[in-house]
């Protein structure tokens, strides 16, 4: 029941900023619903990157950012570096389903 | 430290239930900030909530799966269950428990941390 498109892969260089988008629509981020990002590294649980839009949990380096506008929210990830390439999901709620919803997921992949 | 530890049979026949059990440690389920949850990863896709429990028992779930879901707790244990029957193929996925946080700012939003390992279920005869 994926409502959130993200781009299936996104790449970098080294110390490179990339983006990662989550478009949903009226009935979750539209509707004023918080976006929160989980980081999944390979063979792993999901790990809470950002929660409530752009709050970092403490642990999280400040090169992870979130933002949010309209029915749409990002994922930023400046300075790039090995470490950092796992898959990547944004969950917020959806008020016309009644459900808490992923993203379709984004493998972030470092050159 | 709170852990999250799922536990369970790896492989399910179809037609029959599936159970497994979230053990809670480093704090306690009955907290009344909290509440807790099932969500499931089919093999190469995406994450899917199932449902969320409060230490009272009060459960909610995803509606498409609402009829063949049951989450339960038990304070005494510390720990909280899952079942779902009549599985099919469909059904086969890595399960998580995960604790449900909210913040309440000109509205209430929920978001999973910390998660537990996973545990692989295969429903195959």
């Amino acid at each position: 029941q994926s409502v959130l498109t993200q781009p299936p892969s996104v790449s970098g260089a080294p110390g490179q900023r990339v983006t990662i988008s989550c478009t949903g629509s009226s009935s979750n981020i539209g509707a004023g619903s918080d976006v929160h990002w989980y980081q999944q590294l390979p063979g792993t649980a999901p790990k809470l990157l950002i929660y409530g839009n752009s709050n970092r949990p403490s642990g999280v380096p400040d090169r992870f950012s979130g933002s949010e506008s309209g029915t749409s929210a990002s994922l930023a990830i400046s300075g790039l570096q090995a470490e950092d390439e796992a898959d990547y999901y944004c969950q917020s709620y959806d008020s016309s389903l009644s459900v808490y919803v992923f993203g379709t997921g984004t493998k972030v992949t470092v050159l | 430290q709170l852990q999250l530890q799922e536990s369970g049979p790896g492989l399910v026949k179809p037609s029959e239930t599936l159970s497994l059990t979230c053990n809670v440690s480093g704090g306690s389920i009955s907290s009344s900030t909290y509440y807790w949850g099932w969500i499931r990863q089919p093999p190469g896709k995406g994450l899917e909530w199932i449902g969320s429990i409060y230490y009272s028992g009060s459960a909610y779930y995803n509606p498409s799966l609402k009829s063949r879901v049951t989450i339960s707790v038990d304070t005494s244990k510390n720990q909280f269950s899952l079942k779902v029957s009549s599985v099919t193929a469909a059904d086969t996925a890595v399960y998580y428990c995960a604790r449900r946080k909210s913040r309440i700012v000109g509205g209430t939003t929920n978001w999973f941390d910390p998660w537990g390992q996973g545990t692989l279920v295969t429903v195959s005869s």
